[in-house]
């Protein structure tokens, strides 16, 4: 089955810079990928998703690159900011049948 | 309408009890879906249910697990004699489609087992 790996752990950045967290997966026949963020005591809250047929997608400060080929796709967050505090998930699908696979979670800690 | 919605919030039971937690999927989808949070950790996928197909139970850890979905809406996850290793925070989510499209998640039920 499908297995998603997600580095790093715990990132820290200083506002105003970026954050970069990476996945890779390992079944080729993927092609929704996710990314979900979670703060304490909630759960998880889609941010943004991207699919096999494309390469990149941005939603304002975030965007997410997928390589097909290398099957690894990322979450970049520019300018950030106290509230992006949280922790990321990423995760895969390879249909609407399958169960969605998450990575195990990247904390993310932006310092004022 | 409201998310999801999952009762209770807390459950504080002792070893060997059984429990049941609660789902409240969004009205009109039909693909509901139930992971496991241990402290710290990731989301653990535990069963799934897409319409009126079988679910794919293929996460459950053990035969101590089961789960219903009633009329296909709400869901019951039902944990038999319960153990210390099964505390952690059950997570609801559903889906209007299958598992490609966007999933909206409840805010969990916290398990502790004493």
């Amino acid at each position: 089955g499908e297995n998603v790996e997600q580095h790093p752990s715990t990132l820290s950045v200083q506002e105003g810079d970026s954050a970069v967290i990476k996945c890779t997966y390992s079944d080729s026949a993927s092609n929704y990928f996710p990314w979900y963020k979670q703060e304490l005591g909630k759960g998880p809250q889609l941010i943004i998703d991207i699919r096999s047929n494309v390469g990149e997608k941005k939603d304002q400060r975030i965007a997410v690159t997928l390589n097909k080929t290398a099957k690894h796709f990322s979450l970049h967050i520019t300018e950030t900011q106290p509230e992006d505090s949280a922790v990321y998930f990423c995760a895969a699908s390879t249909s609407g049948n399958t169960p969605l696979v998450f990575g195990k979670g990247t904390r993310l800690s932006v310092i004022a | 309408g409201a998310g999801v919605s999952q009762s209770p919030s807390n459950k504080v039971t002792e070893k060997g009890k059984d429990v049941e937690l609660r789902c409240d999927p969004i009205s009109g989808h039909t693909a509901l879906y139930w992971y496991r949070q241990s402290l710290g950790q990731g989301l653990e996928f535990l069963i799934y249910f897409q319409g009126n197909s079988a679910p794919d139970k293929s996460g459950l850890p053990s035969d101590r697990f089961s789960a219903e979905r009633t009329g296909g809406s709400v869901s019951t996850l039902t944990i038999q004699r319960t153990q210390q290793e099964d505390s952690a925070v059950y997570l609801c989510a559903s889906s209007l489609a299958g598992t490609n499209t966007e999933a909206f998640f409840g805010q969990g039920t916290r398990l502790t087992v004493v």
